[in-house]
């Protein structure tokens, strides 16, 4: 099965700080997915990435593939209170339907 | 458009006890899943549905668990008998295909007592 590897298992920043999470995957990718969620709540997909270099934006969230080394990174730049939550990268492997998760990013942001 | 609807948002059973759950995925898509997240961990896939079809099962523990997509749009999943392990929140996805993001629903938590 798909093994994926976050890390930090959580992080606390001060508001308007940056911040990074990695995901590395142990398979070759067919895409890579990130998602934020609240607390006891679904899942709010955010992007995907599938070709080496990638790099996608929304809002202040920014997110790139390396594909050579199968790792993927989350960048916050000048985090607020709503940026707090847990982060989950998601991957399909080549050749795959299924979509495998990391243990998640618990990401708390200090006023 | 309507997301991913899943019901009830929470359910609180005795052991022993049966449970089921409801997922209405976005119109058109075809490709179903759900999922099992246990605290602190990443949601594991149990089941995946192509239209009607099971096309992974592999990780659905087939002794109390079962799952059908009837006309291959809703699906319920259930637990019969459920135990205290079972407590955790089971969320439904849907998607077109795998180009595409998975949509999730809000998920249904399931506390066994």
């Amino acid at each position: 099965s798909q093994e994926l590897e976050q890390s930090p298992q959580s992080l606390i920043v001060q508001e308007g700080k940056n911040l990074t999470i990695n995901c590395t995957s142990s398979k070759t990718l067919y895409g890579l997915y990130w998602y934020k969620q609240k607390y006891g709540e679904g899942l709010i997909f955010l992007m995907m990435l599938q070709k080496g270099g990638e790099e996608k934006s929304h809002e202040k969230i920014t997110a790139k593939l390396d594909e050579k080394k199968q790792q993927s990174s989350l960048h916050i730049t000048a985090s607020q209170p709503s940026h707090a939550g847990i982060y989950l990268c998601g991957a399909v492997a080549r050749g795959d339907y299924k979509l495998s998760f990391g243990a998640g990013t618990t990401v708390t942001v200090r006023a | 458009e309507a997301g991913v609807v899943q019901s009830p948002r929470y359910k609180i059973i005795e052991k022993k006890q049966p449970v089921a759950f409801w997922c209405n995925p976005i119109s058109g898509h075809n490709t179903l899943y759900w999922y099992r997240q246990n605290l602190g961990q990443g949601p594991e896939l149990l089941i995946r549905y192509e239209n009607e079809e099971a096309v992974d099962d592999s990780q659905l523990p087939k002794d109390r668990f079962s799952a059908e997509r009837l006309k291959g749009v809703d699906s319920t999943l259930k637990i019969q008998p459920a135990e205290l392990g079972d407590s955790a929140v089971y969320l439904c996805a849907s998607s077109p295909d795998r180009t595409y993001g998975y949509t999730f629903g809000s998920g249904t938590r399931l506390t066994v007592v």
